[in-house]
């Protein structure tokens, strides 16, 4: 399974952009990007996913690398709220083989005041 | 409302105890998981399943046994030969069998259980 790498942490201002890095260096050319935040003491919950093209949703926009070997999500006006351990992970498309999903440690976001 | 049940939220057991976590969902997903979070740590993935009476081994599924009967239940037994099975647990699943990357994830609320 193609893996991804992630910052450890990141901070940022309420009310500002954060831009979340995530590097999958070995994806394949069917290998959809998911992004999934955590809330302490809670099930993660889908962001927003993508495979080639830059997506936007009402909570986030997701920007994708031409080469597709990096992805950024971006949180437009960061709020408390937001604080979080965000996951980037690839779930294959192909069809007919089973998913096997792995995450990694996420980006603990912390937002302040 | 469509979701994931996981129960229950809390549990004790003593060292030497199988305990057996609850997972149920109403919506229709073909593929379900299992995943441990120890503090502070990402998720690892412990077993999972596409289709009923079918699951595969995760990276971590030394201690654990899972069964697939019905298509909304994926329960989850931590044995005594789990040697450290105290952490979070969650259950989650996805529609259409793995077969589409573009498939969401849904996820439980999880259960913490700690061996005493």
């Amino acid at each position: 399974d193609a893996k991804t790498t992630q910052p450890n942490s990141m901070e940022s201002n309420e009310e500002e952009p954060v831009h979340l890095p995530c590097n999958h260096s070995t994806i394949s050319g069917t290998d959809y990007i998911h992004w999934y935040r955590q809330l302490p003491s809670q099930g993660p919950e889908y962001v927003i996913h993508g495979l080639t093209s830059n997506v936007n949703n009402r909570m986030a926009s997701l920007a994708i690398a031409e080469d597709r070997k990096s992805s950024t999500l971006i949180l437009h006006r960061a709020t408390l709220r937001d604080a979080a351990v965000y996951y980037c992970i690839l779930i294959q498309g192909a069809t007919g083989t089973a998913s096997k999903l792995t995450f990694g440690t996420g980006t603990r976001l912390q937002v302040t005041l | 409302d469509g979701g994931i049940t996981q129960s229950p939220k809390y549990l004790f057991r003593k060292e030497g105890q199988n305990v057996t976590l609850s997972c149920e969902q109403n919506l229709n997903h073909d593929a379900m998981y299992w995943y441990r979070q120890d503090p502070g740590q990402g998720l690892r993935l412990i077993y999972y399943s596409q289709i009923v009476n079918d699951f595969q081994k995760g990276d971590i599924a030394e201690g654990y046994s899972v069964s697939r009967e019905k298509k909304e239940s994926f329960p989850l037994t931590v044995t005594s030969a789990q040697k450290n099975p105290t952490a979070f647990y969650l259950c989650a699943s996805r529609p259409g069998g793995g077969a589409s990357g573009a498939n969401v994830l849904t996820f439980g609320a999880g259960s913490r259980l700690t061996v005493l």
